[in-house]
Parts: C-alpha cells; structure tokens; sequence
C-alpha cells in the first residue's frame, strides 16, 4: 500500500511571499488533515476534510492560510503572504474509517 | 476543545530499564488514544493506540494504559533499546479530531 505523499519536501521563501504545499493521501482514506508542527511541539491540526467538505478548520489562520480538496483526493494547503512564524513543517496525514491517521513525509517551510 | 498534556518532557534511561511517558486529557468525549514515535527529520509513526472501552494494551514490549475516569493514559516501554530513542507524542481523538501532546523526547543510553 502506497504511503501519504507530499510535495514539494522542502521549501525556503521570503516573508510575504506565497506558497502552497501537496498531498495525496492513502488510496481510499477519505479524510484528510493537516497538520503544523513547529520544532519542538507537537502536530497542531489546521484543518481537516471528509471527502471534499470541511470538517474542522477552528485553527487555521484563515486570513493567510487556505486549503482545498476540490475532487475529494488531493489536497493543496496555501499561505499567502507568509510570516516568519509560518516556519514549521507541514504535514497531511490520511485516514479510513478507524481513526488511525497515517502521515506524510512532511514539507519543511522556512520563511526568511 | 480538547486538551492533551505529557509528561516529561525529556527522558533519559538506560538501556535494558523501563520507561513510562504520562499524557492527560481534558474532554471525557475523547475515544481513541495513540501514541506515535517520531524519529528526528521523520513523519510520526503510530505504534501502539487504545480505545476507550479497552483499559490496557500491550505489543511486545510497548504497553498502553488508559484511566477514563482520571482520563490520563500512559505510554510503558519495557528493555529498552538504543533505537527507542526518539520523540514520542500521545493524542486524544473525538470522531477523528485528534490533539497532539507537546512530546517526549526518549534517550536511551546503550
């Protein structure tokens, strides 16, 4: 079984610039999320998706931070214009009926 | 919203000795509590989890115990082993929303 893919794996930008990350989750896992995890803490969810519907977004920063999962695969997560807090590493994780979550590798986001 | 507190922080054993990692919860709604292993530069990696109808867990040497009524569960490594060493994380999950700990990063030393 294929894993949780994500791109691209690492990312340097400037404050204000954009930038979105990938993800294509486990074949069949029908809820996606996301997640940021700045170093030293733990994954600290942004948003989660069933199917194409949002689920829970209460902590994404909704004035810089977007998501979508327009088809009810994929998922794109954006954040325009970043700040230097943005820095973490952005992960998606998957999951089937059970509530087991399987990650990706991540995307390091540094912000300068 | 839920709440997920570990403890300690950081943990240095020895190999060979036992170590237990502490997480409490804050919404009695939670059901289902894994824990992950996160290895430095890696994803997290489920290792063992436990349902709220269930008081105890065990895979080889790794145990999980899960109080609803304190609603604290802990994370029990028996003989460790230089490659236990790594950041573990608990979670609490209400239909899916799931809240991660803070961390404990596990230092076996051979």
């Amino acid at each position: 079984e294929a894993g949780v893919a994500q791109s691209p794996r690492y990312k340097i930008i400037e404050k204000r610039q954009s930038v979105a990350f990938w993800c294509n989750p486990i074949s069949g896992h029908a809820t996606l999320y996301w997640y940021q995890q700045i170093l030293g803490q733990g994954p600290k969810l942004l948003i989660q998706f069933q199917n194409n519907g949002v689920v829970d977004d209460s902590q994404l920063p909704k004035d810089r931070f977007s998501a979508e999962r327009l088809k009810g695969v994929d998922s794109t997560l954006k954040i325009q214009p970043a700040k230097l807090e943005d820095s973490a590493v952005y992960l998606c994780a998957s999951s089937s009926a059970g509530n087991e979550q399987y990650f990706g590798p991540g995307t390091r986001l540094t912000v300068t | 919203g839920e709440n997920v507190e570990q403890h300690p922080s950081t943990l240095s054993v020895q190999e060979g000795d036992s170590a237990v990692i502490k997480c409490t919860y804050s919404d009695s709604a939670s059901n289902y509590f894994p824990w992950y292993k996160q290895e430095l530069g890696k994803r997290p990696q489920l290792i063992i989890d436990i349902r709220s109808n269930v008081g105890e867990k065990k895979d080889q040497r790794i145990a999980v115990t899960l109080n609803k009524t304190a609603k604290h569960f802990s994370l029990h490594i028996t003989e460790t082993q230089p490659e236990d060493s790594a950041v573990y994380f608990c979670a609490a999950s209400i239909r899916n929303d799931m809240r991660f700990g803070a961390g404990t990063r596990l230092t076996v030393k051979p």
